[in-house]
């Protein structure tokens, strides 16, 4: 079952402009992760942040998250054509067997227009 | 290190025949999962290793799908007979746990393997 879902479900934008993605999810987690997919590729792992944790940045990238709302956001600034990818939210946490695993959302397709 | 390695990249077969995926994981690592990927669903969980013991198959779809783990640098899926519906991309990925309920490290994904049944 989907624990995270993000949105929107697709972003068209202009380079140079900032990309904003949204993942909401349902349950506690131990932390939430956010990776990306490039067309017929696997998923690389971009940033983590633990349930304890407010923000966090790596380069051009931001990322929130609010426990209370059970939401986060990852902001991509000045995008490049590059960015042009499928960007995926992840939750660890504990399965219905109990075991903690990652489960991903749907995703959000980016396109940044040059 | 090589990474996640999977193969085949690509895989045609005909409705009825036996399939099987494999996939080496990072050394070191010691969880291991598979996830099937499709348009209509999107990337779902099938089967979570730790320490070569499947931890939860609960996203297994049914009795074709089979997965093993023999030893720590080898893991098999294989569906028996396969069918159209289960042509998607599936990916194997692999992480180090420290500890039950701690955070999966180094999450590392393999390029995944095209399965198109006809």
């Amino acid at each position: 079952s989907q624990q995270g879902e993000e949105d929107p479900q697709a972003l068209s934008i202009q380079e140079g402009e900032n990309a904003t993605m949204n993942c909401s999810y349902k349950t506690s987690i131990n932390n939430l992760q956010w990776y990306r997919q490039n067309s017929g590729r696997g998923l690389v792992h971009l940033i983590l942040i633990r349930s304890n944790e407010r923000e966090k940045h790596s380069g051009r990238l931001r990322v929130t998250l609010d426990t209370s709302k059970k939401s986060s956001s990852l902001l991509i600034t000045a995008s490049r054509a590059a960015d042009t990818a499928s960007y995926f939210c992840a939750t660890d946490a504990k399965s219905g067997a109990g075991s903690y695993q990652l489960t991903f959302g749907k995703g959000t397709k980016l396109s940044v227009i040059p | 290190d090589a990474g996640v390695i999977q193969s085949p990249r690509h895989e045609v077969t005909e409705m009825g025949q036996e399939v099987t995926l494999r996939c080496k994981p990072i050394s070191g690592h010691n969880s291991l999962f598979w996830y099937r990927q499709t348009m209509m669903r999107g990337l779902e969980l099938l089967i979570y290793f730790n320490n070569n013991v499947p931890i939860d198959d609960s996203g297994m779809p049914e009795d074709r799908f089979s997965a093993k783990m023999p030893n720590a640098s080898f893991s098999t899926l294989k569906i028996q007979p396969s069918e159209p519906r289960d042509s998607a991309v599936y990916f194997c990925a692999s992480s180090f746990l420290a500890r039950t309920g701690g955070d999966h490290y180094g999450y590392t994904f393999g390029s995944g393997t095209r399965l198109t049944v006809v």
